[in-house]
């Protein structure tokens, strides 16, 4: 299996703008979800989707971020408007069932200037 | 809020030597209990997987968990250089037992 797939890996942008993430979990996954890492925090869960519909979305910073998963085979995270303390490394990661093994995909390393 | 705490380290132990990692949560109702690891740059991957008070050894690797103290442990044996890397104790958090919240990591660094 390709594993989970991010795009873009290293995004660098301008406060104000709108950044979107993308994900595409491994094929047969039901569970997605989206943390963020820094320094500061660690690994921070944003919010997390079962059979494509958002769970538990308490960790979402605020209403700047915003997280979809259309379908089976792909999900979003937009950050508008993005500001300087959204840098972070942004993961996905998902699971087949209830499980404690989740698959991370490489990760958006974003910076926001 | 559910938290778990881990020593950020750096834990240095030279090759050979057995590292010990701790870590202790705050919610009574975890079921689950992980670690991972996760080498600079990368992303993290499961390496020991824990439920029931106790010892559980797979190669080197030793996960020891006490519910009534709310404590986990990763013991690693015979350290080596390719060890180097931040381990990160996670915990399911909700009674579904499908999200883990995770300590911010021990860096481990093993020298030679």
């Amino acid at each position: 299996d390709a594993g989970v797939i991010q795009s873009p890996r290293h995004e660098v942008t301008e406060m104000g703008q709108e950044v979107t993430l993308r994900c595409k979990p491994i094929s047969g996954h039901d569970y997605l979800f989206w943390y963020r890492q820094t320094m500061m925090r660690g690994l921070e869960l944003l919010i997390y989707f079962n059979n494509n519909v958002p769970i538990d979305d308490s960790g979402m910073p605020e209403d700047r971020f915003s997280a979809k998963m259309p379908n089976a085979s792909f999900s979003t995270l937009k950050i508008q408007p993005s500001e300087p303390r959204d840098s972070a490394v942004y993961f996905c990661a998902s699971v087949r069932g209830i499980s404690g093994e989740l698959f991370f995909g490489e990760g958006s390393r974003l910076t926001v200037l | 809020q559910k938290e778990v705490e881990q020593n950020s380290g750096p834990l240095s132990v030279p090759e050979g030597a057995i590292a010990s990692l701790n870590c202790t949560y705050s919610d009574r109702g975890s079921q689950s209990f992980f670690w991972y690891r996760q080498y600079s740059g990368k992303s993290p991957e499961l390496i020991m997987s824990i439920y029931s008070n106790g010892d559980k050894e797979d190669g080197r690797f030793t996960a020891q968990l006490n519910k009534a103290s709310q404590y986990v442990s990763l013991l690693i044996r015979d350290s080596q250089p390719s060890d180097s890397a931040t381990y990160l104790c996670a915990v399911t958090y909700n009674q579904a037992g499908t999200a883990l919240i995770f300590g911010k990591g021990t860096t481990l660094s093993v020298s030679s």
